[in-house]
């Protein structure tokens, strides 16, 4: 089945630092891929969707400034948390539709928990 | 029931039990459905999914109902086990817009 890996699992940084969270699809080519964020007992909430080569579509009230997408190939897409504050600890988990595939095929990843100090 | 603040509805069953988790989803105008499993801790898991041109679908051991007249969409576990326990999740999709909308979640719980 598809995989989709996310590195790190968990990772906890000081308030100010900045964290890069990895997205990889193992065993297929992902043309999109989406971010979500997840609080406690919450539901998930997209942030973002990345499209292999071009600039990532944020949803309303997510700073691009701030959470910097990248997705440079086929595989891989990153999310750079900047200037991280404790009100960004949170649950975040990416997901990777493959190239051919309906539009609701979503493959999801572990998720990274972050906690900031 | 509705989840308020960060209370998520919580299903409590027994082993062997069957099990109905209800989802309300929000736009009439989407036209797939799916229902994902999350355990503590690990991301989102495909369970079923069902497109609006069906009002039901079977998996194995579960079954997925949709009533569009009233934007209804239910999950069905028979024979609950232990290791169904986790958040289920609802998402709806437009395809118009080809992002996923995730309802709120319910914990279920299954005792043995």
């Amino acid at each position: 089945g598809a995989v989709v890996s996310q590195h790190p699992s968990w990772v906890i940084c000081k308030s100010g630092t900045s964290v890069k969270i990895e997205c990889r699809s193992l065993d297929f080519q992902a043309t999109t891929m989406f971010w979500y964020r997840q609080f406690p007992k919450q539901s998930l909430m997209l942030m973002a969707t990345s499209n292999e080569g071009s600039k990532a579509t944020y949803e309303q009230g997510v700073e691009k400034d701030k959470f910097l997408i990248n997705h440079a190939s086929l595989t891989l897409s990153t999310l750079t948390v900047t200037s991280a504050h404790p009100e960004d600890s949170s649950f975040y988990i990416c997901s990777a539709r493959p190239r051919t595939s309906h539009l609701g095929t979503q493959y999801f990843g572990p998720g990274t928990r972050l906690l900031v100090l | 029931g509705e989840s308020v603040g960060l209370h998520l509805p919580t299903l409590s069953v027994q082993e062997g039990d069957n099990s109905i988790i209800n989802c309300a989803y929000s736009n009439s105008a989407s036209d797939y459905f799916i229902w994902y499993k999350q355990e503590s801790g690990k991301g989102p898991q495909f369970i079923i999914d069902i497109r609006s041109n069906m009002d039901k679908r079977q998996g194995q051991r579960v079954t997925v109902l949709l009533n569009k007249t009233v934007k209804h969409l239910s999950l069905q576990i028979a024979a609950t086990q232990p290791g169904d326990s986790a958040v289920y999740f609802c998402a709806e999709i437009f395809s118009g817009y080809s992002t996923l909308t995730f309802g709120k979640g319910t914990m279920l719980l299954v005792s043995p």
